[in-house]
């Protein structure tokens, strides 16, 4: 169990928004350390989506966004496409475990 | 754009030890904490060992502490892991990255580790 809870699976229709929760709490999220999120499709290394809770490498689509709030962060995705089917994950440090943890991923599925 | 190049994966027995391999280029290697990263087959991401740019600071998640040892040879661009008392629940694949502020901003591809008899 992780200290990083994410919903199992989030689905959407093409074109639709979805948003994926990454709960945490005070030693974490809550304390004001990065979150990041990836993508990992299927067969694949994952991918950097989103560091520092809202910043987007190059080449990702604005498509992709962050957010945060308290011990909470989250990853919406507009104008879903089909290609956007895979594994997300959100990480974080967790100082009282003085390390980084993943959450245990969401799996996106576009109906 | 970043390379990593995960190598030393194989099948091996319950007890045994392994060495992977991470291969950097394209980036500054002896400037970045490094990563190494496993996924056991279906399952989430698991953050195992961080070490720092210098290699002098380390960290171990409890599932590997004691039987893993991180390293890298910044002359060599070279990130490894050597791996001891080699359990059924180590098989993975084992994913390398280059860290940022505690992210992976870079990955590898993976190696795969089998652990069985």
């Amino acid at each position: 169990q992780s200290v990083l809870t994410q919903p199992p699976s989030v689905s959407g229709a093409p074109g639709q928004r979805v948003t994926i929760s990454c709960t945490g709490g005070n030693s974490n999220i809550g304390s004001g350390y990065d979150v990041f999120w990836y993508q990992q499709l299927p067969g694949t290394a994952p991918k950097l989506l989103i560091f520092a809770y809202t910043t987007r490498p190059s080449g990702v689509p604005d498509r992709f966004s962050g957010s945060k709030s308290g011990t909470s962060a989250s990853l919406a995705i507009t104008g879903l496409q089909v290609e956007d089917e895979a594994d997300y994950y959100c990480q974080c440090y967790d100082r009282s475990l003085s390390g980084s943890v993943f959450g245990g991923g969401t799996k996106l599925t576009v109906l | 754009e970043v390379q990593l190049l995960e190598s030393g994966g194989t099948l091996v027995q319950p007890g045994g030890s392994l060495r992977l391999s991470c291969a950097a280029s394209r980036f500054t290697f002896s400037a970045y904490a490094m990563n190494w990263v496993r996924q056991a087959p279906g399952k989430g991401l698991e953050l195992i060992s961080t070490i720092s740019a210098g290699g002098s600071a380390t960290y171990y998640a409890d599932s590997v502490k004691g039987r893993f040892t991180i390293s890298r040879d910044n002359s060599k661009n070279t990130l490894y892991l050597q791996m001891n008392s080699l359990r059924a629940g180590d098989t993975a694949v084992y994913f390398c990255a280059k860290d940022r502020a505690g992210g992976a901003t870079s990955w590898g591809q993976g190696t795969l580790v089998t652990v069985s008899s």
